[in-house]
Formats: C-alpha cells, sequence, structure tokens
C-alpha cells in the first residue's frame, strides 16, 4: 500500500518567515495531493491540494510543489503568520474502483512566533 | 447548507464494549469515509461508503464496521474494544466518488476513550 513520509514533525519560525514542509510518497500510481490544516481541537480542513498533471499550485500564500518523478511534494507558506500556527497533514491517493482514499503523513506542528 | 456532524463528542467505554458512532454528512453529498486519529498522528482511513455500499477499506478488523442510510448519513461500529482504539474518529462527506477526487469535508470527531 501508499506510504507517506512527512518531515520534519515540528517546524519553528519567526513571524514573516517562510515555512515549507515536505512530503515523499511511495506509490507511482498517486495522482492526487491534498494538504489538510489542523487547529488544536478542530477538524482539518483542506488548505490546497495539487493532481498529478499539475507541477505546482498557488493560492495566495500558500503554494504546493509536486515531483512526480521523485515523488514528493512539498508545502510553502511565504509571510507566516501567528493563525498560521497549526498541525498541517499532507496526504497521497489514487483511484480505485472509484474510490479516492488518502494515506496520510504524520503530521507538521508548525509554529509562528509573533 | 450545513456541514458535517458527529456524535457523540466524548466518549468513555471499557475493553470489550461495544461501540456506534454517528455522523451527518454535508447537505447533497453521497460519499463519506471514516478515520481513526491517534494522539500526534495523522488520520488513519477505516473504510467508505458510497450510497449505502461500501467502497473501499483500510486495514482495520472485521470488529470495525459500518452502515450508510438512504440520506448519506453513516454510523461506525466497533465491538470488543481495546485499549488502542482509544483515538479521534472522524468522518468525512465529499459530493461523489466517482472518476476524480474531490474535497473531502471533516466533521469534528469523537474523542473515544476506552479504559
Amino acid at each position: 500500500g501508499e506510504n507517506v513520509e512527512q518531515h520534519p514533525s515540528t517546524l519553528s519560525v519567526q513571524e514573516g518567515d517562510s515555512a515549507v514542509i515536505k512530503c515523499t510518497y511511495s506509490d507511482s500510481a498517486s495522482n492526487y495531493f491534498p494538504w489538510y490544516k489542523q487547529e488544536l481541537g478542530k477538524r482539518p480542513q483542506l488548505i490546497i491540494d495539487i493532481r498529478s498533471n499539475v507541477g505546482e499550485k498557488k493560492d495566495q500564500r500558500i503554494a504546493v510543489t509536486l515531483n512526480k518523478t521523485a515523488k514528493h511534494f512539498s508545502l510553502h507558506i511565504t509571510e507566516t503568520q501567528p493563525e498560521d500556527s497549526a498541525v498541517y497533514f499532507c496526504a497521497a491517493s489514487r483511484g480505485s474502483g472509484g474510490s479516492y482514499i488518502p494515506t496520510f503523513g504524520r503530521g507538521t506542528s508548525l509554529i509562528v512566533h509573533p | 447548507e450545513t456541514g458535517v456532524t458527529q456524535s457523540p463528542t466524548h466518549l468513555i467505554k471499557t475493553r470489550g464494549q461495544q461501540v456506534t458512532l454517528r455522523c451527518s454528512s454535508q447537505s447533497g453529498h453521497n460519499t463519506v469515509s471514516w478515520y481513526q486519529q491517534a494522539l500526534g498522528q495523522g488520520p488513519q482511513f477505516i473504510f467508505q461508503y458510497y450510497r449505502e455500499e461500501e467502497n473501499g477499506r483500510g486495514n482495520f478488523p472485521p470488529r470495525f464496521s459500518g452502515l450508510q442510510f438512504p440520506n448519506y448519513s453513516s454510523e461506525l461500529n466497533v465491538n470488543a474494544l481495546e485499549l488502542d482504539d482509544s483515538a479521534l474518529y472522524l468522518c468525512a462527506s465529499s459530493p461523489t466518488v466517482q472518476t476524480s477526487p474531490n474535497e473531502q469535508f471533516f466533521g469534528p470527531g469523537t474523542r473515544l476513550t476506552v479504559l
């Protein structure tokens, strides 16, 4: 089955700095890569996703890059703000019998210091 | 439009007991997935239901079972509870399971503690 590795497990930055979280996956057939943000005690929420036919996607301060050859994808947050502090999860999924079932990484705790 | 809801929010059980968790999907969504999230871990896929049929299953034993109802709400049942079943159980709904992936909308979760 799919295996997703996520690094680092904890990331501490100063407000205004950039943050980068990296994930690798094992199944070359995976073709959908969502990123979720989970604030303490709250539900995971999708912040950005990318499909395998695209190499990069950007949404304001957030961007995701995908390298299919190397089987890794990364989340980039620029101009970090204290409200970006949360746990971020990457996931990789592939279609199988009509369903898309994501395998999640273990999460990165991002701490943005004011 | 209402979001995904789950009940109960918290639950304490003892080993060997059985538990039923409930999820109401977001309006217009016909697919529900269930996840187990242990402390400090990412969500682990349990199974997915599409139009009342199981549509995929993760690496969980048969004592984890589920249902989806005609209104697309869903239940997760766990029999013979073990201490390791203590976790946050999340359900997520999405509008379709067909040919391309769609965003999954998560509920707030049920915190299960097994003593």
